[in-house]
């Protein structure tokens, strides 16, 4: 059962390269989302996706582009890297929940990014 | 809109003695409350949640926390900190109504002293 899994695991990049973060999960979750975890600032919300076809933006998405087109897959496009988006991604996926019973968050493992 | 502060950034405690930590939590509608560890170098992983049932809510590793409505709290409690216990925990808050986000606190680094 492999859950969330996010490639690569660390990356390199110069200013002004793009890239793409993968995520692609297996557990038929509806609910998918980008954080950046930075020193002192826990998980910002990057962008985040409600179902195929449904993406909307968080905290911090600037900079970045999302897509859903399957239920499995969320890549988080880096359009011209800088190095303010140096810091660690987490891709998570959640069963949407009803009512008042909200799913737990699954989380892939990171994907650490340099932009020198 | 939610938001959720987390009071202290760094608690420190001896092995065995109790462990606390604050969480405040600011949401429109009844919310849905969770707690996360973070082990160095390592993903995240659920601790406990809140839905919508019993108030008092007890996780994995013998952690629990407690839903306080009057006092817009969840704070994270465990009776007897063990070594393994060092690590960041997240506090995190989503709603029932509105947008559908999942909202992080800034993170309390919990150290355990021998």
């Amino acid at each position: 059962n492999a859950g969330v899994t996010q490639t690569p695991k660390f990356q390199v990049l110069k200013t002004g390269q793009s890239m793409t973060l993968q995520c692609a999960q297996d557990m038929n979750h509806e609910y998918m989302s980008w954080y950046r975890q930075d020193p002192g600032m826990g998980l910002r919300l990057i962008h985040y996706s409600v179902g195929a076809g449904i993406t909307d933006q968080g905290e911090v998405p600037n900079g970045y582009n999302v897509s859903r087109s399957t239920t499995e897959d969320f890549p988080l496009r880096l359009l011209s890297a800088a190095p303010s988006q140096t810091s660690v991604y987490f891709c998570a996926s959640s069963p949407r929940g009803f009512g008042r019973d909200k799913g737990e968050l699954f989380f892939g493992e990171g994907s650490r990014l340099t932009v020198l | 809109a939610q938001s959720v502060t987390q009071l202290d950034s760094h608690v420190s405690v001896s092995e065995g003695t109790p462990v606390l930590l604050r969480c405040n939590y600011s949401s429109s509608y009844s919310p849905s409350l969770f707690w996360y560890v973070q082990h160095p170098n390592k993903g995240l992983q659920l601790l406990l949640k809140y839905t919508s049932a019993a108030t008092l809510v007890k996780g994995i590793n013998g952690f629990e926390a407690e839903f306080k409505k009057s006092e817009t709290s969840f704070h994270l409690t465990k009776p007897s900190a063990h070594m393994s216990d060092a690590a960041e925990y997240f506090c995190v808050v989503t709603s029932t109504s509105g947008t559908y986000k999942y909202i992080f606190g800034t993170g309390t680094r919990l150290k355990v002293l021998a």
